[in-house]
């Protein structure tokens, strides 16, 4: 599965949009993206996936640059429940691994 | 519609000691799955089952043995503990059915302590 990078952390204040970068120049054609988030020492959560075109549903959108090289979760009002650690990760959808990285701690104060 | 549930919750192990963590799911999943995270670290693969019958090692499979007992369970044994293995497991499933998005579900965790 390809590497990603992510910011180790960020922060956002509540209500407003917070906007989660991640690069995977190493991405292949078979790959998609995925988005999970895992709030203190709860089970990692899935929120959102795509291969090249963009993707929203009740939790975020997810946007994916033309060349599929990076991407960026977008949770549109944040708030504090939205406090948790997000992890994007790189997958083939035939294949079951799921690889976790460090992740960015998101972080929203009132 | 419980999900994927994991028994126990908590466990304290003196070393050498045997147990078995358990795992179900409600979701007829054919896949399933055994993490451990370690503090400040991401999940990594013990063990995966991509059908009933089925079980294969991931990234992390030495200390423990895994059983699919039917779809619905999957058990993660471990044999003799050692302070290493002191971790929070996490279980998971997802569909695989072809055209499925591949989606992993997970369940609480179970934390363990090996002294």
């Amino acid at each position: 599965d390809a590497k990603t990078t992510q910011p180790p952390s960020m922060d956002c204040a509540e209500g407003r949009a917070a906007n989660l970068p991640c690069n995977h120049s190493t991405i292949s054609g078979n790959e998609y993206v995925y988005w999970y988030r895992q709030i203190h020492s709860q089970g990692p959560q899935y929120i959102i996936h795509g291969l090249k075109n963009n993707e929203t549903n009740e939790m975020a959108s997810l946007i994916i640059t033309e060349d599929r090289k990076s991407s960026t979760l977008i949770l549109p009002h944040a708030t504090l429940r939205d406090t948790a650690v997000y992890y994007c990760i790189v997958k083939d959808i035939s294949y079951g691994k799921l690889t976790f990285g460090q992740g960015t701690i998101l972080t929203v104060h009132p | 519609n419980a999900g994927v549930t994991q028994t126990p919750k908590f466990q304290v192990l003196k070393t050498g000691q045997s147990m078995t963590l358990q795992c179900a799911q409600d979701m007829n999943h054919n896949s399933m799955y055994w993490y451990r995270q370690d503090p400040g670290m991401g999940l990594r693969l013990i063990y995966y089952s991509a059908s009933e019958g089925t079980t294969d090692k991931g990234e992390v499979p030495n200390g423990y043995n895994v059983s699919r007992l039917n779809k619905r369970e999957f058990s993660l044994r471990l044999e003799s503990a050692a302070p290493s293995q002191t971790s929070v497991y996490f279980c998971a499933s997802s569909s695989r059915d072809p055209g499925s998005t591949d989606t992993q579900y997970f369940g609480p965790g179970t934390r363990l302590t090996v002294l």
